[in-house]
Formats: structure tokens, C-alpha cells, sequence
């Protein structure tokens, strides 16, 4: 049973670029949600698409937009990079009507902007 | 809204001895609590929830934690530390809705010598 698999692993984009992270949730779930991770933070939530709607959404501005695809695999798209977006991308899969359920993360992508 | 605080930015203890990493939470309605472990340069991993129910919850790798609803505590606990435990630990609050957005805490860096 494959988790949460992200690519790419690493990447390195020049501040103004544009960058897209893909993810694709573990196997049965239908729910998929972006995290940043700065270093030496706890991850902060970007936000959350289920029914290849965005659900919920935390406190990042609208440079960061997303998709999800009716096989239930996302992207995270950054554009107009800033040096503070380089971080830890995680993404996190789930299902959505089960209450209480667990949480599974990916490795995550890391990005620096240079 | 939702908070995690971690008082404890490291925690050292020798292998062998019992170790508790600490973690309160504030949120509104009945609390759904999670810990992960991230190694480093890695994603995170699941250990353990507290959904409902017994307020010792068991989890992954001999880890145990602890619900206290009047203390809003949920310190994550292991009777024998091993070397390997050494890691980064996040505790994590959602609350009882259908979102599934998860806030973190900052997060203690777990360091178990020889």
C-alpha cells in the first residue's frame, strides 16, 4: 500500500519564478492538504482540497493556488517566488468522511529560492 | 481557533530512562490530538491520536500519551528511551468539525544519549 508520495524531492527556483509540487494521496483517500514547513517552524497549513474543491484555506496569500484532479492527486502552485517561500512542502492525505481520521504525510518537497 | 503549545524546545534524556515530551492545547469542542515524529531532512510519521474514549492512548514504537481534558494536556510518554528516539516532535489539535486542517505546535527536539 503506497503512502504519500511528492515530487519533486528537492528543487531550487530564482525569486519571480514559478513553481508546481505534485502530490498523490495514499491509496483510498480523498482528501489532500499542503503544509509549509520554514525551518525550525511547525508545518503551517496552506490549505485543503477535497472534491476537487479548495475546502479550506489558512493564512497564505493568493500567489499560492492549488488543484486537485478527479483521481484525487494535487499540485501546489506557488508563483511570483519570494526568498521566504523556501521551506519544506508537505503534503497530507486523508478521508474525509471519516471522523477522527489519521492524518498520513508525505516526505515533502523542498524549495529554495535563491 | 485552534493552538499547540510545546513548552520544551529539546528534551535530553539517557537510554533506557522513561521520557515525556509535553504538549496543551486550546481548542473550541471536543479535541481530535495527534503526534508525529519527524527524522531529519524527512516527512512527517504518524505515532499516535487521541480521537475518544481511554485517556491512555497507545501508539507506534512503544509510545504512549496521555489525555488530560482539564489540564488540556496530551504529553506524549515512552517507559525506556532509545537512542534511535532521537527526533523532532510535533503535537497536533483539529477540532471535532468536518475540516480536517490540523494546527501544530513548534515542536521538541528529543535527544537520548548513550
Amino acid at each position: 500500500d503506497a503512502g504519500v508520495t511528492q515530487s519533486p524531492t528537492h528543487l531550487i527556483k530564482t525569486r519571480g519564478q514559478q513553481v508546481t509540487l505534485r502530490c498523490s494521496p495514499k491509496s483510498g483517500h480523498d482528501t489532500v492538504s499542503w503544509y509549509q514547513q520554514a525551518l525550525g517552524q511547525g508545518p503551517q497549513f496552506i490549505f485543503q482540497y477535497y472534491e476537487e474543491e479548495e475546502r479550506q484555506r489558512g493564512n497564505f496569500p493568493d500567489r499560492f493556488s492549488g488543484h486537485q484532479f478527479p483521481n484525487y492527486s494535487s499540485e501546489l502552485n506557488v508563483n511570483a517566488l519570494l526568498l521566504g517561500d523556501s521551506a519544506l512542502y508537505l503534503c497530507a492525505s486523508s478521508l474525509q468522511l471519516i471522523s477522527g481520521n489519521t492524518i498520513y504525510f508525505g516526505e515533502g518537497s523542498w524549495l529554495t529560492v535563491v | 481557533a485552534q493552538s499547540v503549545a510545546q513548552p520544551e524546545d529539546q528534551v535530553n534524556v539517557a537510554e533506557g530512562n522513561p521520557l515525556t515530551v509535553k504538549c496543551t492545547y486550546s481548542v473550541s469542542g471536543n479535541p481530535y490530538l495527534f503526534w508525529y515524529v519527524q527524522y531529519p531532512n524527512r516527512g512527517l510519521q504518524f505515532l499516535l491520536k487521541y480521537i475518544t474514549g481511554d485517556n491512555l492512548v497507545k501508539g507506534s514504537y512503544g509510545f504512549e500519551a496521555e489525555f488530560n481534558k482539564s489540564q488540556t494536556s496530551f504529553h506524549l510518554k515512552k517507559p525506556s528511551a532509545l537512542v534511535s528516539d532521537s527526533a523532532l516532535y510535533f503535537c497536533a489539535v483539529r477540532d471535532g468539525t468536518g475540516f480536517q486542517k490540523l494546527v501544530f505546535g513548534t515542536g521538541t527536539r528529543l535527544l537520548v544519549s548513550p
